[in-house]
C-alpha cells in the first residue's frame, strides 16, 4: 500500500457528462500529480500541484481541470466526456517539488477506472 | 517520435530465466532514469532508480543506463512467478521540470 488513496475505484458515465476524481496524498507529501493511462498512449502526465499551486502541466485537455485544497487532497474534474476519455487515472504524490530524485520519488495510488459509454 | 520508446510486446519466460527489458529515448536532457513495476489493477511502484549513466544493482534486479546510446535496460535474474507484472521505464529532466515521461510498458509473465 503506497499510502495514496483515490476514489472512486470505478466510474461509469455517459458522453457529455462531468465527473470528479479525488486523491489524498501520503501523509506529509506536498506534491500531487495526475496521470492518464490508456492502452494506446501509455501513462501520460497531466498536471502537478505543489502545496496548493499548479507547478507543471503536461498533456491535459482544456476540458480537464484540477485543484489542490488546503488539506492537500486534490480533485481532477473531467467535463464534456468523450469515449476516448475512458482510461485509468492515477494520482501520485511526493514529499517535495521534484518527484524525480532518489530522495523525492513519486508514490502512485491504485487508480480510478473511468468508462465513458 | 515519442520521447520514450518501449516495445510493449508481452514477454513470457520460464521460472529462473533472466528477463531483459529495454527502452530508448530521444531527449538528451534526461538525467534521471527509473523502472516502475505495475501489478494488475494496481498503481505503478518504483523499482529501480538511476541517476545519469551507469549500472545499479538491487538484489535480483540490475538497471543499466547508456546515455551515449540513449538506451536503458532492466535485468531480472532468477525470475519468479511473483515478478509477473508490467514494467514501465520512466525518465525526467533535472532542474525544475518534474514531468516523468513513461514508456508504454512490457507485460512480463513468469511461468512456474
Amino acid at each position: 500500500d503506497s499510502g495514496v488513496t483515490q476514489t472512486p475505484k470505478h466510474l461509469i458515465t455517459a458522453t457529455g457528462q462531468r465527473v470528479t476524481l479525488r486523491c489524498s496524498p501520503r501523509s506529509g507529501d506536498l506534491s500531487v500529480y495526475w496521470y492518464q493511462q490508456s492502452l494506446d498512449q501509455g501513462l501520460q502526465f497531466l498536471i502537478q500541484y505543489y502545496n496548493g499551486e499548479e507547478r507543471a502541466k503536461g498533456n491535459i485537455l482544456e476540458r480537464f481541470s484540477a485543484q489542490q485544497f488546503p488539506d492537500l487532497h486534490s480533485e481532477l474534474n473531467l467535463s464534456s466526456l468523450e469515449l476516448g476519455d475512458s482510461a485509468l487515472y492515477f494520482c501520485a504524490s511526493s514529499r517535495g517539488l521534484a518527484g524525480t530524485t532518489s530522495t523525492d520519488t513519486q508514490y502512485f495510488g491504485p487508480g480510478t477506472r473511468l468508462t465513458v459509454l | 517520435q515519442k520521447e520514450v520508446e518501449q516495445d510493449p510486446g508481452p514477454l513470457s519466460v520460464p521460472e529462473g530465466a533472466i528477463v531483459s527489458l529495454n527502452c530508448t529515448y530521444s531527449n538528451s536532457a534526461f538525467q534521471y532514469f527509473m523502472w516502475y513495476r505495475q501489478y494488475s489493477r494496481k498503481g505503478p511502484e518504483l523499482l529501480m532508480y538511476t541517476y545519469s549513466s551507469g549500472n545499479k544493482e538491487d538484489g535480483r534486479f540490475t538497471a543499466q543506463v547508456d546515455k551515449s546510446s540513449k538506451y536503458i535496460s532492466l535485468f531480472i535474474r532468477d525470475s519468479q512467478p511473483s515478478d509477473s507484472a508490467t514494467y514501465l521505464c520512466a525518465m525526467s529532466r533535472p532542474y525544475g521540470n518534474n514531468r516523468l515521461a513513461f514508456g508504454k510498458g512490457n507485460q512480463v509473465v513468469v511461468i512456474p
